[in-house]
């Protein structure tokens, strides 16, 4: 069964600190790997996309980084700021159709303190 | 920031009433997506469409029905709302070359409460 896992569920940092959210998947075959960052009330915004080539991928302060052949996807985030407070998603792509079918993870909720 | 819009942004409506949530992008993408997500959990496809007089059901059993008449424009309907309709709804678009093609860009979604 295709499926997507994120740990932790939820997390909390403070300010200034670092953290790294995990995402462990069994989509077969593989595509992309995407993370999103989810505001509450809002829709998902993508941070970085990954092909099967690619092994890390940086956007600002937030590198994700790719091992297709343990399945394992880790988001970190360097200084974070209380901006980052937000739901992380993790999305697998697999390339078994047309329609590039996504996989979506529960994310991870994270809280940055002051 | 993505150029696609979803309105309204909130609705609660009683049992039984009809509706429409919109949802509109201005990217020229052929590829569209409708998702429902409830709180802490992951999105779940429910309709998608590969282009114009083209649509599909999602993963996820959906009562809503969808229609693609124009490029840009992808709304959703519910013929008769129902307390288990409450959710979020989320569109979203997808198109252009190299790594963007496989980007989904997602619109602000609809709070759906219906009561």
């Amino acid at each position: 069964k295709n499926q997507v896992e994120q740990s932790p569920q939820s997390l909390i940092i403070l300010e200034g600190k670092n953290c790294t959210l995990q995402c462990n998947y069994t989509v077969s075959p593989f595509s992309n790997l995407r993370w999103y960052k989810q505001d509450t009330g809002r829709g998902p915004v993508s941070l970085t996309i990954m092909t099967f080539s690619e092994n890390t991928k940086s956007n600002g302060r937030y590198t994700a980084t790719l091992d297709a052949d343990t399945k394992q996807s880790s988001l970190h985030i360097t200084a974070s700021q209380l901006s980052d407070s937000a739901s992380y998603i993790c999305v697998v792509s697999d390339r078994g159709s047309t329609l590039g079918r996504l996989y979506f993870g529960r994310g991870t909720q994270l809280t940055v303190w002051p | 920031e993505a150029d696609i819009y979803q309105t309204p942004r909130y609705l609660v409506i009683g049992t039984g009433k009809k509706i429409t949530l919109e949802c509109s992008q201005t990217m020229g993408h052929d590829k569209m997506y409708w998702y429902q997500q409830d709180p802490g959990m992951e999105l779940h496809l429910i309709h998608y469409s590969y282009g114009v007089n083209s649509t599909e059901k999602g993963d996820l059993s959906s009562e809503s029905t969808v229609s693609r008449i124009r490029t840009e424009h992808f709304p959703l309907t519910l013929e008769s709302a129902r307390p288990s309709h409450t959710s979020q709804y989320l569109c979203a678009s997808q198109g252009g070359g190299g790594t963007s093609s496989y980007e989904q860009y997602f619109g602000p979604g609809t709070r759906l409460t219906v009561t």
